[in-house]
């Protein structure tokens, strides 16, 4: 079993809709919980970090994290054809070399 | 402002064959990273370098060596390459000292296919 489990989609959604994006884990020793975008033929870029359990917003991005349900969500509201890309998950301990990424979430966001 | 720099971005090797993946980032970060993203993988960390003239081994090391040949330049080498190094490789840097956000931003380069038949 991975530590990390993300459904790879892919997922297509009208313009303006709400996206929902998951990951669950096993590892209870993760702390910090990362969101990464990365369109075709390009590098992640980070998009929302959150330390613990908790929710954090950023424009028409949010990130949830429940540690007691090992669950981590990320929403994007009102969805533009700009959104579309693939979202990966990423969550490490202590150390920045102990990151484990999901699979990633392909989304497409269509006009 | 460049942020990491990976080259080649495209390679083709045959079996048996070596190469070297070059990385440099301009931010002055202390700690860089070599990844490997396979479909259906996700990321995996190869090595890294926490600082100038240290290594350690990652997820998936075999099969490869690394040099971190100053602050800037983190290099990945496949002396002998084979077919299941076939992947896009990543390079990745943060500043990894002391608290606050700059500590979670790892900034990844573009990549660099490679395939090995």
């Amino acid at each position: 079993q991975k530590e990390v489990e993300q459904d790879p989609g892919p997922l297509s959604v009208p313009e303006g809709a709400i996206v929902s994006l998951n990951c669950t884990y096993s590892n209870s020793a993760f702390q910090y919980f990362m969101w990464y975008r990365q369109y075709s033929r390009k590098g992640p870029e980070l998009l929302m970090y959150t330390y613990s359990s908790g929710n954090k917003e950023d424009g028409r991005f949010t990130a949830q994290v429940d540690k007691s349900s090992k669950y981590i969500s990320l929403f994007i509201r009102d969805s533009q054809p700009s959104d579309s890309a693939t979202y990966l998950c990423a969550m490490r301990g202590v150390n920045n070399n102990d990151m484990r990424f999901g699979a990633g979430t392909r989304l497409t966001v269509k006009p | 402002n460049a942020g990491v720099t990976q080259t080649p971005k495209f390679q083709v090797l045959k079996t048996g064959q070596s190469m070297t993946l070059q990385c440099a980032q301009d931010m002055n970060h202390n700690s860089m990273y070599w990844y490997r993203q396979d479909p259906g993988m996700g990321l995996r960390l190869i090595y890294y370098s926490a600082s100038e003239g240290t290594t350690d081994k990652g997820e998936v090391p075999n099969g490869y060596n690394v040099s971190r040949l100053n602050k800037r330049e983190f290099s990945l080498r496949l002396e002998s390459a084979a077919p299941s190094q076939t992947s896009v490789y990543f390079c990745a840097s943060t500043f990894d000292r002391g608290r606050g956000v700059a500590k979670n931003i790892q900034y990844f380069g573009a990549g660099t296919r490679l395939s090995v038949l």
